[in-house]
């Protein structure tokens, strides 16, 4: 069965650091997301991202955060320059189509600042 | 806002008891409705759906949920749980915004399984 998958699972950074965190969506998928979940709150929603660009993105989202899909197959979320508040399981999500199909979400990357 | 509530945040039930886990959206739009499972550690898994159509959607596990649009509610049942549902789950709504889509998660609902 298909599934969306990241990499790292668990990834340890110094503030200040650009992490990049990569997921590889299922291959026949036309939107990408990215959300992330601090410990104990809710998932939040963070960007979408169709046709090589981003369609839509939230508050969360700002210019410490960039996506990029390079090569048609990863996409990948960097934060410039982490601060301890970024610490939080992130995950990717594809889908076929954007209103009626659910998205598909990967395994999560957990995201340590120290 | 748009808003997706999930009013319990934590469940606990005995083994073979049944569970309902309560979801309310607020959306004055044509809404799609989702119910997600995580458990420790792993990532977010699709329950179940409901995009239109029967109100009683059924999924996976044993799992389903009744559309209830005068309530606005999207409400989990399960008639008898075992240990292994033992997990995290998240009521979330797809909205239309702008042509766009994205989901709204609720808070979640810990429901935590006891022999």
């Amino acid at each position: 069965e298909p599934e969306v998958t990241q990499t790292p699972s668990h990834q340890v950074t110094q503030m200040g650091q650009e992490v990049i965190l990569r997921c590889v969506p299922i291959s026949n998928h036309l939107y990408f997301y990215w959300y992330r979940q601090i410990l104990g709150q809710k998932v939040e929603f963070l960007v979408s991202f169709y046709n090589n660009e981003i369609s839509e993105k939230s508050e969360i989202f700002d210019d410490q955060f960039s996506v990029e899909r390079p090569d048609g197959s990863n996409f990948t979320l960097k934060i410039r320059s982490t601060k301890l508040e970024d610490s939080a399981m992130y995950f990717c999500a594809s889908g076929i189509l954007d209103l009626n199909t659910e998205a598909f979400f990967g395994q999560g990357t957990r995201l340590t600042v120290v | 806002a748009q808003s997706v509530t999930q009013l319990d945040s934590q469940v606990p039930v005995f083994e073979e008891a049944p569970v309902e886990l309560r979801c309310n959206y607020s959306s004055s739009v044509s809404v799609y409705l989702f119910w997600y499972v995580q458990y420790p550690n792993q990532g977010l898994q699709l329950l179940l759906k409901y995009l239109s159509g029967s109100t009683l959607v059924k999924g996976i596990n044993g799992f389903e949920a009744e559309f209830n649009k005068s309530q606005t509610s999207f409400h989990l049942r399960k008639p008898s749980v075992h240990i292994s549902d033992t997990a995290e789950y998240f009521c979330a709504a797809k909205l239309f915004s702008g042509g766009y889509n994205k989901l709204i998660f609720g808070a979640g609902t810990r429901l935590a399984v006891h022999p």
